[in-house]
């Protein structure tokens, strides 16, 4: 009954290679979110949509794309990973902005060699 | 944005009640306090979520004092299951960017 649902949940690649991370959802929630957790660290907001409106925080390094072709999909595109970027990428979902629980995928864990 | 403040780590045997607090000094009016456990390689969980007073649900108690500057979270009779880290959330309803997950508790339960 996976509720959201990231692939993979291992993902490898070079230096300077833009890598794409994926991130579905069967529980048709209005919002999506992405964030991203290093070691030892709390979670970080990167940018969330609503439906189709997307929020970009602040800090958010422009390295970082997202793109949502429809409600139960949601992607993250790095477009030149870093060393710094290596991290685990959480996707999470809500129902709504008027309700703050948010239900996460497993995670993807990137490596950048 | 309201910054909160928890202990690094705790540690407990199974079976006791574990209470781990968490300071939001600068929390506003429209603020819900949320809590999440996140086990290691995994997304956070949703635990509980309370405005003030107490909440209880089948997993764990909430406790808000009436200034709602702190709160507790209460788990009753831990297990060895229960080792995680534990997140303390302040945001309010309708601005769901503003969720700011702070350092979190690591709660080690040894028998």
């Amino acid at each position: 009954d996976a509720m959201v649902i990231q692939n993979p949940r291992y993902q490898v690649t070079q230096f300077g290679k833009p890598v794409t991370l994926s991130c579905s959802q069967t529980l048709n929630h209005n919002v999506m979110y992405w964030y991203q957790q290093k070691s030892s660290q709390a979670p970080k907001l990167l940018f969330h949509y609503y439906d189709k409106d997307f929020n970009n925080e602040a800090d958010t390094p422009d390295n970082f794309q997202s793109r949502r072709p429809n409600t139960s999909f949601c992607f993250l595109d790095i477009r030149s990973p870093g060393l710094g970027d290596a991290a685990m990428y959480l996707c999470a979902t809500s129902r709504g902005l008027r309700r703050d629980t948010q239900y996460f995928g497993p995670g993807t864990r990137l490596t950048v060699l | 944005l309201a910054k909160t403040t928890q202990p690094i780590s705790m540690d407990s045997y199974e079976g006791q009640e574990v209470n781990i607090t968490c300071s939001h000094n600068n929390i506003a009016t429209n603020d819900y306090i949320t809590w999440y456990q996140q086990f290691p390689s995994q997304g956070p969980r949703f635990i509980i979520q309370g405005y003030k007073t107490k909440v209880t649900n089948e997993v764990a108690s909430l406790f808000i004092p009436a200034d709602r500057k702190s709160s507790t979270l209460s788990l009753p009779r831990v297990s060895l299951s229960d080792t995680a880290v534990y997140y303390c959330l302040v945001g309010a309803r309708g601005t769901a960017s503003k969720l700011t997950f702070g350092t979190g508790t690591r709660l080690q339960v040894t028998l």
